[in-house]
């Protein structure tokens, strides 16, 4: 079993770049979310997705922020123009999507960002 | 809107004596809880969950809870700790209240160093 895979693992970039953040859920599984971890605010939930539709995007922090999720085994989360205080590890979390909030979250590895 | 409390952002414990890491929630309606662990550079993994029926969880790497309603609480113990439970150990709760919510809220972490 894969697991959720993201690319790139690691982004460097200079600020006012675009950066575009991939991920792939675990095959049959209808949610898929999107988390950005910081030492100063620790894990936030950006935005989430169940059957490819987006559900919550009320902790995506900014315009400058956006995510699709075009087919059930693809998302993307872009950032334009990109800044130094989105530095952060962005991870991608999908769950099997039928049972509510009582289901397990299975987490990629995460993307390391850093914005110049 | 729910709320998650670590006490103690670090925990040091000698190998081979009990890990005990804390965890309290602030919620009207008891929520499903979880304990997520993060290894180095790695994704957050599910240790255990509480959704319902018996209140002492058993999860892996010998990890078990217990859900307290009373204190509000979800503590999270191990009798003996292992050099390889060193990582950072994040409590999670989720709103039980409808079905199309699958939200988590996270802690902030406990980082677990254990000294041989």
């Amino acid at each position: 079993d894969a697991g959720v895979i993201q690319s790139p693992r690691h982004e460097v970039t200079e600020m006012g770049q675009e950066v575009t953040l991939r991920c792939k859920p675990i095959s049959g599984h209808n949610s898929l979310f999107w988390y950005r971890q910081t030492m100063m605010r620790g894990l936030e939930l950006l935005i989430y997705f169940n059957n490819n539709v987006p559900i919550d995007d009320s902790g995506m922090p900014e315009d400058r922020f956006s995510a699709k999720m075009p087919n059930a085994s693809f998302s993307t989360l872009k950032i334009q123009p990109s800044e130094p205080r989105d530095s952060a590890v962005y991870f991608c979390a999908s769950s099997p999507g039928f049972s509510g909030g009582q289901e397990t979250q299975y987490f990629g590895p995460g993307t390391r960002l850093l914005v110049l | 809107a729910q709320s998650v409390t670590q006490l103690g952002s670090h925990v040091s414990v000698s190998e081979g004596a009990l890990v005990l890491l804390r965890c309290n929630y602030s919620s009207s309606v008891p929520p499903y809880l979880f304990w997520y662990v993060q290894y180095p550079n790695q994704g957050l993994q599910l240790l255990l969950k509480y959704t319902t029926g018996a209140t002492l969880v058993k999860g892996i790497n010998g990890f078990e809870a217990e859900f307290k309603k009373s204190e509000t609480s979800f503590h999270l113990t191990k009798p003996s700790a292992h050099m390889s439970d060193a990582a950072e150990y994040f409590c999670a709760v989720s709103d039980r209240s409808g079905a199309g919510s699958y939200q988590l809220t996270f802690g902030k972490g406990t980082k677990l160093s254990v000294i041989p």
